[in-house]
């Protein structure tokens, strides 16, 4: 079974415009890592959080944990058109530290 | 560097066919994975190699089997592909086993089982 879940299933904005969307899974892990799919392709990774982390800055993109609740979320500051994409989350947890990923936001933003 | 490189990219199968999907990194990556992403859906582990001659079992890996060939290279066979076999199908590979880092993904095997 996947252990992310993300939300919104799908997000539309302006292009300048701040896109977030949120994850939340249900063991405990290790690191959470978030990836993204342009169509037709395959993943790229943007950022890991480890988990006794709370905030982590990468360019634009910002990522919060809260361990406490299981959850985390992502921030795309200033979108552009080549944000369009699909964004996942996935979880690191146990000793293989193998991912288990979510079904994925999908971001379209507007010109 | 090529990074993780797959083929075919495409590939169409008649119910029963087998075939097999090759991965190779030139990354010096220890860890290697096969997932699967079906439509709405993130991907599914099918197998993974957490070291060159180590092999396990995933989320998926019924019909599915798998050989490390080396260090560079992961194959996914196939043995008699059914239609719930129609998938997209990515590999992946990692630096150190049981480290903190990301994976890198190949650009992924549409396969389409009639």
């Amino acid at each position: 079974s996947q252990q992310g879940e993300e939300d919104p299933q799908a997000l539309s904005i302006q292009e300048g415009e701040n896109a977030t969307m949120n994850c939340s899974y249900k063991t405990s892990i290790n690191n959470l890592q978030w990836y993204r799919q342009n169509s037709g392709r395959g993943l790229v990774h943007l950022i890991l959080i480890r988990s006794n982390e709370r905030e982590k800055h990468s360019g634009r993109l910002r990522v919060t944990l809260d361990t406490s609740k299981k959850s985390s979320s992502l921030l795309i500051t200033a979108s552009r058109a080549a944000d369009t994409a699909s964004y996942f989350c996935a979880t690191a947890g146990g000793n293989d530290y193998k991912l288990s990923f979510g079904a994925g936001t999908t971001v379209t933003v507007r010109a | 560097n090529a990074g993780v490189t797959q083929t075919p990219k495409f590939q169409v199968l008649k119910t029963g066919q087998s075939m097999t999907l090759q991965c190779a990194q030139d990354m010096n990556h220890n860890s290697m994975y096969w997932y699967r992403q079906d439509p709405g859906m993130g991907l599914r582990l099918i197998y993974y190699s957490a070291s060159e001659g180590t092999t396990d079992k995933g989320e998926v890996p019924n019909g599915y089997n798998v050989s490390r060939l080396n260090k560079r290279e992961f194959s996914l066979r196939l043995e008699s592909a059914a239609p719930s076999q129609t998938s997209v199908y990515f590999c992946a590979s990692r630096s150190l086993a049981g480290a903190n880092n990301e994976q890198f993904f190949g650009p992924g095997t549409r396969l389409t089982v009639l």
